[in-house]
């Protein structure tokens, strides 16, 4: 079964501080994602990646940036945390294998900027 | 750009009564791929259903079957017999030519005895 391990269940960060949020995989899958999830707003795109060094930004990449440097790992970066990035951010993968290959998706982080 | 839209923010059903949950899209891509997925109050994300844009039929996963309309560019979801622990946050997602997997508002689909 794939896993999908997002390294904190909760986290509480201050107001400018550099915050990471780590993502492991251990399927080998090519594509990794990061998505925040807000009531009434879903399942928004931050960035994703094709595959190892390689990212592309989603819908919503403003204060975000992201790191691939093995496969199995997709880290979410916040440079300067703001109060405006309290959520819930989903890290998922899936391989690279075409149209109907869904996402697996970790347990989420709940992260609060305070 | 594409664009997915859920515009019924909760729904209401009986057991064993069937429901459908809405979703159109929008996309100018020609392949593309459409999947549902169920969060339950646990918070993990649960794949349902796929269908693709050049399927002739539409998918079918156990009870649930996604009634697709193409010329419509909707893509509902239709849970038959509902139980109660169908009762959970849904979402409709959509994939077009690239890898970017983007999604709904979500649905929240409350089953009561």
């Amino acid at each position: 079964d794939v896993k999908v391990t997002q390294s904190s269940r909760y986290l509480v960060k201050r107001t400018g501080e550099k915050v990471f949020l780590e993502c492991v995989q251990d399927m080998d899958h090519e594509n990794m994602f990061w998505y925040r999830q807000d009531p009434g707003l879903g399942l928004r795109l931050i960035y994703f990646s094709y595959d190892v060094k390689m990212k592309e930004k989603g819908d919503i990449p403003e204060g975000y940036s992201v790191s691939r440097e093995k496969k199995e790992r997709f880290s979410l970066i916040l440079e300067s945390a703001s109060t405006n990035q309290t959520s819930m951010y989903l890290c998922a993968s899936r391989p690279y294998t075409g149209g109907n290959s869904p996402l697996h998706f970790g347990n989420g982080t709940r992260l609060t900027v305070t | 750009a594409q664009k997915i839209t859920q515009t019924q923010p909760g729904m209401f059903v009986q057991e064993k009564e069937a429901v459908t949950l809405d979703c159109t899209y929008d996309t100018s891509d020609q392949s593309y791929g459409l999947f549902w997925y169920k969060q339950p109050s646990s918070g993990e994300m649960i794949f349902l259903i796929y269908q693709g844009s050049y399927d002739e039929q539409n998918a079918t996963e156990g009870r649930y079957s996604l009634n697709f309309q193409k010329a419509r560019k909707s893509a509902n979801l239709v849970i038959s017999a509902s139980q109660l622990g169908d009762s959970a946050m849904y979402f409709c997602a959509m994939k077009g030519w690239t890898d970017k997997l983007i999604f709904g508002t979500g649905t929240r689909l409350q089953v009561f005895p």
